[in-house]
């Protein structure tokens, strides 16, 4: 079974720094998705950046970009500039392309972005 | 990115009635959904898939009977908490499926059984 580790409960980073939120799977499949998706206080899940595994170029979207490493099984997310309101929990998430596209969560990361 | 709503947001219901909760893609169309339960301060649980025409394909450990699932349309899952408990207090999420593979999150229902 695939499994999906966020091995940092809570993080914290000052507004306008960069932090850098790991995760790891693992998995015997080669073709895959991985997301993560952020949750503020609202609980609202947001899909911040997806990745397909057959791509070696890493994801960016604005101030997100992820570091992927494929041999590794890492998938670690970095936000730059940091603002008050990348406040939330983070969940890193895996789908296996041949299982009907069920997402695999991690247990998450805190967030928390002071002034 | 795609829109999925739900409702209601809230509800708040007597123990032993029944609580529906729609979830619909705003946007796009969906012929897979998922349905969520998420407890305080932990990662989303998947309860069930909701395949549009067929019938919704259960979690181990989650009661067919107790949540309903009906996909009638492209656009529309329901859920039907059936004979609600305060056991079933929890926050239920849904989320569509896209063409690539991608899930979008409704906002979330909050349901109290009192």
């Amino acid at each position: 079974a695939q499994t999906v580790t966020q091995s940092q409960p809570e993080m914290s980073v000052q507004e306008a720094e960069t932090v850098t939120l790991s995760c790891t799977y693992d998995t015997s499949e080669s073709d895959y998705y991985l997301f993560w998706y952020k949750q503020p206080p609202s609980r609202q899940m947001i899909l911040v950046i997806r990745q397909e595994a057959y791509k070696q170029q890493n994801a960016t979207e604005n101030r997100f970009s992820v570091n992927f490493q494929k041999a590794a099984k890492s998938f670690s997310l970095k936000i730059s500039d940091s603002q008050l309101g990348d406040a939330a929990m983070y969940f890193c998430a895996y789908i296996n392309t041949g299982t009907a596209s069920k997402l695999t969560f991690g247990t998450g990361t805190r967030l928390q972005v002071t002034l | 990115g795609a829109v999925v709503s739900q409702h209601p947001s809230r509800v708040i219901c007597k123990s032993g009635t029944s609580v529906k909760i729609e979830c619909r893609s705003l946007d796009f169309q969906a012929t897979t959904m998922f349905w969520y339960r998420q407890f305080p301060k932990q990662s989303l649980m998947l309860m069930a898939t909701s395949n549009e025409g067929s019938k919704a394909t259960y979690e181990q450990g989650v009661e067919k009977d107790k949540f309903l699932i009906n996909h009638a349309s492209l656009t529309l899952s329901t859920l039907t908490v059936t004979s609600a408990h305060p056991e079933d207090s929890s926050f239920y999420i849904c989320s569509a499926l896209t063409h690539r593979d991608t899930q979008y999150f409704g906002p979330g229902t909050r349901l109290t059984v009192l």
